[in-house]
């Protein structure tokens, strides 16, 4: 399997920009997690999908970022307008669900380095 | 409020010298603890999981333990590309979130 996919790998941008993330995760997972790193933050989950449906976005935030699951195989992540302040990097991740509401393995992607300017 | 801290924040030892990082949490109802390596320029890869007390899982050089209050991650006979982020994550309650803690960066010196 090819892993969890995003796409750009890096992107520099200039403050007031919209920004799209894009994230393929794992054939067959079910949930799909997006997070920003920060050194100050750490990782900070900001939503996530069951079956392609938002199950918690209490993360984003606020209303400039948005993010949909048309399909099993793609997701984005949208900000507009970007901030310097939205400088990071952020990370999908898709994990398979486990019966009883334990919380499976999480596979990440290798991450979006983004640059506010 | 739930929280998970990671200690130290940084560590540096020499290749050959056994430690140990730690990872305590305060949570409601611990469903699963997960560590992960963080190498620079690259996302969390999955280590271990534990989900009850007592539990111990191990990998080569590294070995995780679990108690109500805290999780080790031992390291044995460290090499120097055992040097990375080692991240502590816990998942508790009714849903599908990991709370995180903020890392501890491992330095081995040959």
């Amino acid at each position: 399997d090819a892993g969890v996919i995003q796409s750009p790998r890096h992107e520099v941008t200039e403050m007031g920009q919209e920004v799209t993330l894009r994230c393929k995760p794992i054939s067959g997972h079910d949930y799909l997690f997006w997070y920003r790193q920060t050194m100050m933050r750490g990782l900070e989950l900001l939503i996530y999908f069951n079956n392609n449906v938002p199950i918690d976005d209490s993360g984003m935030p606020e209303d400039r970022f948005s993010a949909k699951m048309p399909n099993a195989s793609f997701s984005t992540l949208k900000i507009q307008p970007s901030e310097p302040r939205d400088s990071a990097v952020y990370f999908c991740a898709s994990s398979k669900g486990l019966a009883g509401g334990y919380t499976d393995t999480q596979y990440f992607g290798p991450g979006t380095r983004l640059t506010v300017l | 409020e739930d929280q998970v801290t990671q200690s130290p924040e940084a560590l540096r030892l020499q290749e050959g010298e056994s430690s140990s990082l730690n990872c305590s949490y305060t949570v409601s109802g611990l469903r699963g603890l997960f560590w992960y390596r963080q190498d620079p320029g690259k996302g969390p890869e999955f280590l271990f999981t534990l989900y009850s007390a007592g539990e111990e899982k191990e990998k080569e050089r590294l070995k995780a333990t679990l108690t109500k209050k805290e999780s080790f991650l031992h390291i044995t006979a460290p090499k120097p590309e055992d040097s990375a982020t080692y991240l502590c994550a816990v998942n508790a309650g009714n849903n599908r979130k990991l709370i995180w803690g903020l890392g501890t960066s491992l330095a081995v010196n040959p």
